[in-house]
């Protein structure tokens, strides 16, 4: 079974400009998740889709965050404008479809942005 | 707000040796306590999980115990050998049981 997919694997690009990020799932696995980490910190939440349909994007910092997963399989992120704070590691995390008790998330290998 | 810590940033042990690891969260009472570990350039993945209603849990050379009222859990990797250096994060699910919330996590350097 492929893990959790995520490209590009880095991406540099300057203040202003905008950059999207994207996950692919496990097969089957409905419920996808956004995460980051910022140097020094701890991983955060972002927000987490149920198939197509956001389920809590209470993490998501701002306006300039656009995340979608049209269809309900692979997921983007967009950063528009981009700035500074935005540098990180951003995780995605897929797990099987919620219910009483605990599935496992599966991390991909993240995507590092630098913003200069 | 929930919160998450793990107390040493950086553990440094001799192989063969017993690793502790502390947790500690406060403003929550989770039903169940998460261990990842996570090696650079890799996403976070998942050890074991501990439920409320569980003391302790094995899995191989790994034990994590769970104490609600000290609101603490331990994570303790016996007989550690070199391939065991990495980062451990701790997590909880939130309340709304969404996202996991994360420690900033210890690392872990086993020397031969």
């Amino acid at each position: 079974e492929a893990g959790v997919t995520q490209f590009p694997s880095h991406s540099v690009i300057e203040k202003g400009q905008t950059v999207t990020l994207r996950c692919d799932p496990i097969s089957g696995h409905d419920n996808l998740y956004w995460y980051r980490r910022v140097m020094g910190k701890e991983i955060k939440f972002l927000l987490h889709f149920v198939k197509e349909s956001k389920q809590d994007e209470s993490g998501m910092p701002n306006n300039r965050f656009l995340a979608e997963r049209t269809g309900g399989t692979y997921s983007t992120l967009k950063v528009q404008p981009a700035e500074l704070e935005d540098s990180g590691v951003y995780f995605c995390a897929s797990s099987r479809t919620t219910g009483v008790g605990f599935y496992e998330q599966y991390f991909g290998p993240g995507t590092r942005l630098t913003v200069t | 707000s929930q919160k998450i810590e793990q107390n040493s940033e950086a553990l440094n042990i001799q192989e063969g040796k017993t690793a502790t690891l502390t947790c500690n969260y406060t403003n929550y009472s989770p039903a169940y306590l998460q261990w990842y570990r996570q090696d650079p350039g890799r996403g976070p993945v998942f050890l074991l999980l501990i439920r409320e209603n569980e003391k302790e849990k094995r899995k191989e050379r790994l034990k994590v115990t769970f104490d609600t009222t000290l609101k603490q859990s331990l994570f303790h990797i016996t007989a550690s050998q070199p391939a065991d250096s990495a980062t451990y994060l701790c997590a909880l699910l939130n309340q709304a049981g969404t996202a996991l919330i994360f420690g900033k996590g210890t690392t872990l350097s086993v020397s031969s």
